[in-house]
């Protein structure tokens, strides 16, 4: 069916608040990606989940970035005592791929979550 | 750790012009590469993805090339027009653990009618 959506699309914070970011991925890809991307840079890479079970959280800068996928398809990015930093493009990405040794699928991305900390 | 370089940063053409992006990646252990064009304000788009197999996959008027064992990719387009204007995203996707894709900055392509 749809694309990858996500919500909402913008977003302005003011410094210290929390906000959560939702991804509703395509029905039945497996793997769902998360990434940050600051104004005139390519995406950054932060997190990455296969189905429910969250695989690498190694590019979340910081222990404010938190995401979850309980159910192994909606995902949400929530983002704790927000700063002036964490401004940028939050995109999300799915994948039909299961295995990561061999999947080779591409990433479909959504149009992304404009977050502005003021 | 994987990175990824595009040249140039930006590019202008005026329409008809055939033109190649450039992405250079330091880590040959890749499993593909993918190409994404990136409107202002939008998503990304797929354009090509190219399996660390293969040399070269075609879409239209885009081909783009593969040579992992160099590092490099190409991204050739044909006949440009005024709505290839874009920002065009280089993403390889690593080996060695799972799907972390690296990106490049990127090549702002404004072609000129």
């Amino acid at each position: 069916g749809a694309g990858v959506s996500q919500s909402p699309r913008y977003k302005v914070a003011k410094r210290g608040q929390d906000v959560a970011l939702r991804c509703d991925p395509i029905s039945g890809h497996v793997s769902l990606f998360w990434y940050q991307q600051a104004l005139g840079q390519g995406p950054e890479f932060l997190t990455y989940f296969q189905n429910e079970a969250q695989l690498d959280k190694s590019g979340l800068p910081s222990d404010r970035f938190f995401a979850e996928r309980p159910e192994g398809s909606v995902s949400t990015l929530k983002i704790q005592r927000t700063q002036q930093e964490d401004s940028a493009v939050y995109l999300c990405a799915s994948s039909l791929g299961r295995l990561a040794w061999a999947d080779s699928y591409e990433q479909y991305f959504g149009p992304g979550t404009r977050l502005t900390v003021t | 750790k994987q990175e990824v370089t595009q040249i140039p940063a930006a590019l202008s053409v005026p329409e008809g012009e055939n033109l190649v992006l450039n992405c250079s990646f330091t880590d040959s252990a890749i499993y593909n590469l993918q190409w994404f064009r990136q409107d202002p304000g939008k998503g990304l788009t797929s354009l090509l993805l190219i399996q660390s197999s293969q040399r070269e996959q075609t879409s239209g008027r885009l081909n783009a090339s593969l040579d992992k064992s160099s590092g490099r990719s190409t991204l050739y387009i044909a006949a440009s027009q005024p709505g290839d204007s874009a920002t065009y995203l280089c993403a390889v996707r690593n080996s060695g653990g799972y799907q972390k894709v690296t990106f490049g900055i990127g090549t702002k392509l404004q072609v000129i009618p």
